[in-house]
């Protein structure tokens, strides 16, 4: 059964760059599906923020792409989020998932992590 | 973009029937799932492709997707079912796409 794992710092400072990776487990990455982060701001609803392949190639929220990258490390069997630019409203819990589909517009979220709080505050 | 709306509360009996909306244009053209979110816990996936249940989700929760808006049904509702309820689609343009959510209230 696949496990995921959020890990990375809990406080970001305005401006900076919010790092987090994601550590999955009892599935190796390589084997395919994509992966994905999903953030939720505190008592607020689902925002997703992109998507990676085993081979890298990425599909991003175009309301974050140009602050926003997802790489994959296969060796690691892990991914990773970066946002850059980072203010209050970036301030969030982050979730990584596996993202499973049958073809064509069919798309969800199997397995997600624990989610990991991220505060953005100087 | 590409949005879908979702009632922010819907209320239901204990033992009765509960529908939760997602309305979007053509969403019947797309395929719809949805996720049951707990408080301090991470979202859980319990319809995908309209209507079909994972594995170890009760078969009291179904799914369907018509024209403008997609329903999630919960038959013969439990306590355990008071939740935040989310339903996700995939469009073409902007991706993966969330309804807002919302809050079921078992009385």
């Amino acid at each position: 059964q696949v496990q995921l794992q959020e890990s990375g710092p809990g406080l970001v400072k305005p401006s900076e760059t919010l790092s987090l990776t994601c550590a999955v487990s009892g599935y190796s990455i390589s084997s395919g599906y994509y992966w994905g982060w999903i953030r939720q701001p505190p008592g607020k609803g689902l925002e997703w923020i992109g998507n990676v392949y085993q081979s890298g190639s990425t599909f991003y929220n175009p309301s974050l792409k140009s602050r926003v990258t997802i790489s994959v490390d296969t060796s690691n069997n892990r991914f990773s989020l970066k946002l850059n630019s980072v203010t209050a409203a970036d301030t969030a819990v982050y979730y990584c998932a596996r993202r499973s589909s049958l073809g064509g517009s069919s798309s969800w979220f199997d397995s997600w992590g624990q989610g990991a709080l991220v505060t953005v505050s100087s | 973009s590409y949005d879908l709306s979702q009632p922010p509360s819907v209320s239901v009996f204990l033992g009765q029937t509960a529908s939760i909306t997602c309305s979007g244009d053509k969403v019947g053209d797309k395929y719809v799932c949805w996720y049951q979110q707990k408080p301090g816990q991470s979202p859980v996936l319990v319809i995908y492709q309209d209507n079909k249940r994972p594995s170890g989700i009760p078969e009291r929760f179904s799914g369907s997707n018509s024209g403008n808006t997609a329903t999630l049904t919960i038959s013969g509702t439990q306590a355990v079912d008071e939740a935040d309820y989310y339903c996700q689609a995939w469009d073409s343009r902007t991706y993966v796409v969330f309804g807002g959510g919302t809050k079921l209230t078992v009385l």
